[in-house]
Formats: C-alpha cells, sequence, structure tokens
C-alpha cells in the first residue's frame, strides 16, 4: 500500500526556519518525481516544489523560490522541504504528493499533510 | 505560468441530480506529441487530502464511480457527476499539468440542495 506521510510542521516566527519531511513506503521511492502543495487556510491548493526521482531536476513556485529548498534521499524513501525566512502567508497545510507513472503527471497519491503556522 | 480557471465557485444540487463544473485553462493543455490533455481533477473533501478522480482530461482513477465523468480538450474542460450522492460533497479542483510548474483552479464547492 502507497502511503506518504508528512512530519515536522509547527508553530514558527516570522523570519524562522521550519524542515518538513514526508516519509514514503510502498512504491519504489527513487522510481517517482514529487511534489510539495500547501493549502493556506480555507484556501484552494498551491504547487511549490518539484523535485525529479534523481534530483536532477528541481523547480520552484515564485513565492517559495529562494527561500526554500526541497531535497530527497532515496536511500530512506524521503522528501525534505527546508523553508527559511518564513512568512505569515507561508501559513498552510504542506502536502506531499507523488507524480503518478506512465506518462500521466498527474498526483495520484498525496500524504496527510502537515500545519506550519507563521505567527509571533 | 498557465492559469486555470474554474466555474462555478460553488454549487448546490439536488441528491440525484446533475452536477456540473467547468474549468478552462489561459492556454491549451493539450500535447501534440501523445494527444493527450494534460488535465487533472481532484476531489477534496473536509479534513483530507485531495483525492485524484480523472486524468487525461477523461479517464477516471481505478476506484472512481461511473457517475463521475470528464470532458473538454484543449482550453475547455468539464466535470461531471452524473447523478449526485451524499458522499459527493467535497470540493473540486481542475488542474493542468501540460507544464511541469502544475496550477490549479481555485476550486468549486458542490453542496447537497
Amino acid at each position: 500500500e502507497v502511503q506518504l506521510v508528512e512530519s515536522g510542521g509547527s508553530l514558527v516566527q516570522p523570519g524562522g526556519s521550519l524542515r518538513l519531511s514526508c516519509a514514503a513506503s510502498g512504491f519504489a521511492f527513487r522510481s517517482y518525481e514529487m511534489n510539495w502543495v500547501r493549502q493556506a487556510p480555507g484556501k484552494g491548493l498551491e504547487w511549490i516544489s518539484y523535485i525529479s526521482g534523481s534530483h536532477s531536476n528541481i523547480f520552484y513556485a515564485d513565492s517559495v523560490k529562494g527561500r526554500f529548498t526541497i531535497s530527497r534521499d532515496n536511500t530512506k524513501s524521503s522528501l525534505f522541504l527546508q523553508m527559511n525566512s518564513l512568512r505569515a502567508e507561508d501559513t498552510a497545510v504542506y502536502y506531499c504528493a507523488r507524480v503518478a507513472n506512465g506518462g500521466n503527471r498527474a498526483f495520484d497519491y498525496w500524504g496527510q499533510g502537515t500545519l506550519v503556522t507563521v505567527s509571533s | 505560468d498557465i492559469v486555470m480557471t474554474q466555474s462555478p465557485d460553488s454549487l448546490a444540487v439536488s441528491l440525484g441530480e446533475r452536477a456540473t463544473i467547468n474549468c478552462k485553462s489561459s492556454q491549451s493543455v493539450l500535447y501534440s506529441s501523445n494527444n493527450k490533455n494534460h488535465l487533472a481533477w481532484y476531489q477534496q473533501k473536509p479534513g483530507q487530502p485531495p483525492k485524484l478522480l480523472i486524468y487525461w482530461a477523461s479517464t477516471r482513477e481505478s476506484g472512481v464511480p461511473d457517475r463521475f465523468s470528464g470532458s473538454g480538450s484543449g482550453t475547455d474542460f468539464t466535470l461531471t457527476i452524473s447523478s449526485l450522492q451524499a458522499e459527493d460533497v467535497a470540493v473540486y479542483y481542475c488542474q493542468q499539468y501540460y507544464s511541469i510548474l502544475v496550477t490549479f483552479g481555485r476550486g468549486t464547492k458542490v453542496e447537497i440542495k
């Protein structure tokens, strides 16, 4: 069974840093591209970052570029998001999501999410 | 970035009736190399992560009831729930994955009338 479990969310002050993790199981993690998607309270979905299976390709949304860093450890089937210079507008539930295989690039599995609250 | 515009923002439908959600992309998401529309639909119930319903604009994900169907091509797409059930109350999002910088619509909230 495919599982994605996020962790690391918490309350942090503006300007602070946080590292999110996503533990994957039930599939060949290294063979799949991964993403982080966030959802502010009561709002819609916002894609924020992508990483290829070999981490040779990485992309960010403009809203987080230069502040967030995506990475992965294929030996531990884990995805990470290092978040620096956090702002109030970064408050959201953060989901990791797997890109489907076989040419279909929709997000076929999502974790339950981890809440990040940026507030003084 | 490709902008995805969904309509309506919300709709209330009687049980057993049809619900129709529209999604328009700011540029075509039809990929010429495979002649497929890179468009997906997701369902999100309160307190849950999104769930993939439809990909390639019209292909149902495994296990998704056949009352859900997707149609359209190029820039205009539709998600139809043919006979609304109580468990279909949710917010529905379209997503383009034509670009690796994927974008989502703002969501359509479906409720029971």
